[in-house]
């Protein structure tokens, strides 16, 4: 059963067409969950770290929220310079001692002028 | 601070050979994680090092190997090469200071490898 799910898989938008991804999670007792932006045959790039339910974090267009379910990246006003596949990812299990990351399947967004 | 970096950036090998990766931290960073990436299954830990000891380890078969040097350095390794060990092989490193939340892990560039 996947823990971190990601919606939709891709999404396309008209330059200044503001929307969302979705990331949903399955593990108890979160203990972080992260955005990252990847653009092709690079590494991710950290985004946002989220801990705790109605927790929001801002940077330039993107702004990330979480509930207990699940975490948006609301993006607004897009430009094509956001063109990428945003990662989400969480630990696999609630307790101490996982220092590995689950990542969802990702989101890849393209932004035509 | 400079980022995590890896070498080598790409390398094409054949199979049955084995190859070795390099990752060094940020510095300051005492925790590596290695993950391979893949067009089909995404992004897939393989293990973790802190202090030179394996702490996690993700669901590869054995042929794939790591270690980390005293200096937080990490290398790891794939023997007896196979096709589907094609993919990009990236490697995080985060603070390792411990805690009960999981520390944010910064990626490096990634190296990529096709076996032929």
């Amino acid at each position: 059963e996947d823990q971190v799910t990601q919606s939709p898989e891709a999404l396309r938008l008209q330059e200044g067409e503001s929307s969302s991804l979705n990331c949903s999670y399955t593990v108890s007792g979160l203990r972080g969950l992260f955005w990252y932006r990847q653009d092709p045959g690079k590494g991710p790039e950290f985004l946002f770290t989220l801990y705790s339910a109605g927790e929001e974090k801002e940077k330039e267009r993107l702004k990330a929220t979480l509930t207990k379910k699940e975490s948006f990246l609301h993006i607004t006003a897009p430009k094509p310079e956001d063109s990428a596949t945003y990662l989400c990812a969480a630990p696999p299990y609630s307790g101490a001692g996982s220092y590995q990351l689950t990542f969802g399947k990702g989101t890849k967004l393209s932004v035509i002028p | 601070k400079a980022g995590v970096t890896q070498t080598p950036r790409y390398l094409i090998k054949t199979r049955g050979q084995q190859v070795t990766l390099s990752c060094s931290p940020i510095s300051g960073h005492r925790s590596v994680s290695w993950y391979q990436q893949t067009p089909g299954q995404g992004l897939q830990f393989l293990f973790e090092y802190f202090s030179e000891t394996q702490r996690n380890k993700g669901n590869f078969p054995g042929r794939f190997s790591g270690r980390q040097f005293s200096n937080s350095r990490s290398e790891m390794n794939v023997s007896t090469l196979e096709l589907g060990d094609s993919a990009l092989y990236l490697c995080a490193s985060s603070p390792g200071t411990g805690g009960a939340l999981q520390e944010t892990q910064y990626f490096g560039p990634g190296t990529r490898l096709l076996v032929l």
